[in-house]
């Protein structure tokens, strides 16, 4: 069964430093793919960043990367150069082959600090 | 651009009561879903519409009922409230067909059953 684990609630971070949240996950299926969604303290969810199990390099969107480490089944997200605005809760999430089932872990919470 | 719609976005209800969570989104997205979400435990899913015509079984479906009223609509109904149910729902819609493709959200519906 697919499963994604978040292990960090909340944290800390400097404003213009990088932050890395923690993602991993599980599955069977060799055919995936992994998102990650911001979400405001106003409640929407925000897509920012896919990642393909068969991608061979790491996705990039602006401020966002994707650590993505298959053998062991982590995919990171680094923010650089945080800003104030960045703290959010954040979830990663997985969709299987060509399933409809999104699922998500239970989200990090990083605080940035002037 | 209006994307994805739910009403209504309070909604206090008592146990026992019934009510009916609407979603619609102008994307032309063939799978719409239902969400809801819990402090500690993510997003899970309740009931998804892969397309117009079906409905399935997410992680939570207990509890709930939900129609396809055609390829905008996708509601979601509670027959009997019960405090349990009191949480963020949330509805989404994502196109079919395209790996990267992400779960496009609506801004939530926040219930509380007394």
């Amino acid at each position: 069964a697919q499963k994604i684990t978040q292990t960090q609630p909340g944290m800390f971070v400097q404003e213009k430093e990088a932050v890395t949240l923690d993602c991993t996950y599980d599955t069977s299926d060799p055919s995936y793919g992994l998102f990650w969604y911001k979400q405001p303290s106003s409640g929407e969810m925000i897509f920012l960043i896919y990642q393909g199990s068969y991608d061979q390099q790491n996705a990039t969107e602006g401020r966002y990367s994707l650590n993505f480490q298959k053998a062991r089944k982590s995919a990171n997200l680094v923010i650089s150069a945080s800003q104030l605005g960045d703290s959010a809760m954040y979830f990663c999430a997985m969709r299987e082959g060509r399933g409809f089932k999104t699922i998500f872990g239970a989200g990090t919470r990083p605080f940035v600090k002037a | 651009n209006a994307g994805v719609t739910q009403t209504p976005k309070f909604q206090v209800l008592k146990t026992g009561q019934s009510m009916t969570l609407q979603c619609a989104q102008d994307m032309n997205h063939n799978s719409m879903y239902w969400y809801r979400q819990d402090p500690g435990m993510g997003l899970r899913l309740i009931y998804y519409s892969a397309s117009e015509g079906t409905t399935d079984k997410g992680e939570v479906p207990n509890g709930y009922n939900v129609s396809r009223l055609n390829k905008r609509e996708f509601s979601l109904r509670l027959e009997s409230a019960a405090p349990s149910q009191t949480s963020v729902y949330f509805c989404a819609s994502s196109e079919v067909g395209r790996d990267n493709s992400p779960l496009h959200f609506g801004n939530g519906t926040r219930l509380t059953v007394t």
